[in-house]
């Protein structure tokens, strides 16, 4: 079964630095890879998703994640943060014939002025 | 309304009250899902349904009773729950089982006293 590490629990970023968080998973094959951001008291949200072609995905809100088969990774990225992006962040994996995410523990991304 | 929403947001309730959460989606969608999520674990999938039908039953208690009368609504009936029971209870739904991309309700906080 595949799974997910999210290694960083919580990061703290200043406003308009750059942020990137880690993703780590374990499976044989190419993964279905996800982000989603879940700002507090609301759902998670889709930021972006990867199936197959371009490593280098382009998400909502400004935000890119590059998927490394030989580091087995998915980091997000994003050049210059935003107070409104203060949130949890996850990481999830999806496999071929089987739509059930697994998905990471979460980071906790607190931005400071 | 549109999207997933969940009803109610919050619910306290003792160990021996019958209580039921409630989960509506406005996105046409066929498959909709139950997952648990606790502080700083990964998202526990409960329960999967497909055009109505249950596909997914993760171990999970028989305190825990899903129903899904048609594609739009999924509830969640709870009776003599523990408190261990006490997490926040996200709903989702996709086109179908064979869609990885899932849209999350805002999710209902359960304490369970």
């Amino acid at each position: 079964a595949q799974s997910v590490t999210q290694p960083d629990i919580h990061i703290t970023v200043s406003e308009g630095a750059s942020l990137e968080l880690r993703c780590n998973y374990s499976y044989g094959a190419t993964p279905y890879l996800f982000w989603y951001v879940q700002s507090p008291g609301q759902g998670l949200q889709l930021l972006l998703k990867y199936f197959s072609g371009d490593t280098l995905v382009q998400g909502i809100k400004g935000f890119e994640a590059e998927f490394k088969r030989s580091q087995s990774s998915f980091n997000l990225r994003k050049p210059s943060v935003h107070w409104s992006d203060a949130a949890e962040y996850f990481c999830a994996v999806g496999v071929f014939n089987d739509y059930k995410l697994s998905f990471g523990a979460g980071t906790t991304v607190t931005v400071r002025a | 309304e549109t999207g997933v929403t969940q009803t109610p947001r919050h619910l306290v309730m003792g160990m021996t009250n019958k209580k039921s959460l409630k989960c509506e989606q406005h996105l046409g969608h066929n498959a909709m899902y139950w997952y648990k999520q606790s502080a700083k674990k990964p998202l526990e999938l409960m329960f999967v349904y497909n055009f109505k039908e249950q596909t997914e039953n993760n171990s999970v208690p028989s305190r825990f009773s899903p129903e899904c009368p048609n594609s739009s609504h999924l509830f969640l009936h709870l009776h003599t729950l523990q408190p261990e029971d006490s997490a926040l209870y996200l709903c989702a739904s996709s086109q179908d089982t064979s869609d990885y991309e899932q849209y999350f309700g805002p999710g209902t906080r359960l304490t369970v006293t």
